[in-house]
């Protein structure tokens, strides 16, 4: 495996459900971030991990729960979800944060909350 | 706010050039990125400015006037394959990236 990779590509819950998105990078970078894409809107930044330490949580509500057990894995833990959080959820990983390091994206996994 | 403006969509005719503009205004600037992402798949880096001027890479160019807050990347000899989307992102005062919404370029034949 190269780059960055996400699991499951295609997610559908109800908003009963639990589930976790993952995401593993194998390009030794030590920052990893979650975003969630919708249609026609800006990518919104989720989550922010920095040598496994978490720097920035965009006011993201509860029901989504990050875990960075390493700095080549990225989780995030969904629970009692609503409709408006179906969405693409990317993953992507940067040498460190801020500067020039470009970020390096995962597939995505499209999400459908029902 | 913060706020990156970007056209929503644009259509050019292949072979021809290009120019989509991106309009910034954030707080703090570290620099300005240009991705582009197909359909159903991942955002891949193009280009990265930091001082003002022309960037050159290949068919792709980017430009920046940080005076101005104002970029655009700038293709040449179109190809059917650069049919996606450009997202333009601003990393802002406490190097966090701001993004623009994206705009679709469409290429005809």
């Amino acid at each position: 495996e190269t780059g960055v990779t996400q699991t499951p590509r295609h997610l559908v819950m109800g908003m009963t459900n639990k589930k976790s998105l993952k995401c593993e990078q194998h390009l030794g970078h030590n920052a990893m971030y979650w975003y969630k894409q919708s249609a026609k809107k800006p990518l919104e930044l989720m989550f922010v991990y920095n040598f496994k330490e978490q720097t920035e949580n965009n006011s993201v509500p509860s029901r989504f729960s990050p875990e960075c057990p390493n700095s080549s894995h990225l989780f995030l833990h969904l629970h009692t979800l609503q409709p408006e959080d179906s969405a693409l959820y990317l993953c992507a990983s940067s040498q460190d944060t801020g500067g020039s390091y470009e970020q390096y994206f995962g597939p995505g996994t499209r999400l459908t909350v029902t | 706010g913060q706020n990156i403006d970007q056209p929503t969509e644009m259509t050019a005719t292949e072979g021809a050039i290009v120019q989509i503009n991106c309009t910034y205004q954030t707080s703090g600037f570290n620099g300005l990125f240009w991705y582009q992402q197909h359909a159903g798949e991942a955002p891949t880096f193009l280009s990265y400015n930091v001082l003002d001027g022309l960037e050159e890479k290949g068919r792709f160019s980017s430009f920046l006037s940080r005076s101005k807050g104002y970029s655009y990347l700038l293709l040449k000899e179109l190809q059917m394959k650069d049919s996606a989307s450009y997202l333009c992102a601003v990393m802002d005062s406490n190097y966090q990236l701001i993004w623009g919404a994206g705009t679709k370029l469409i290429i005809k034949p």
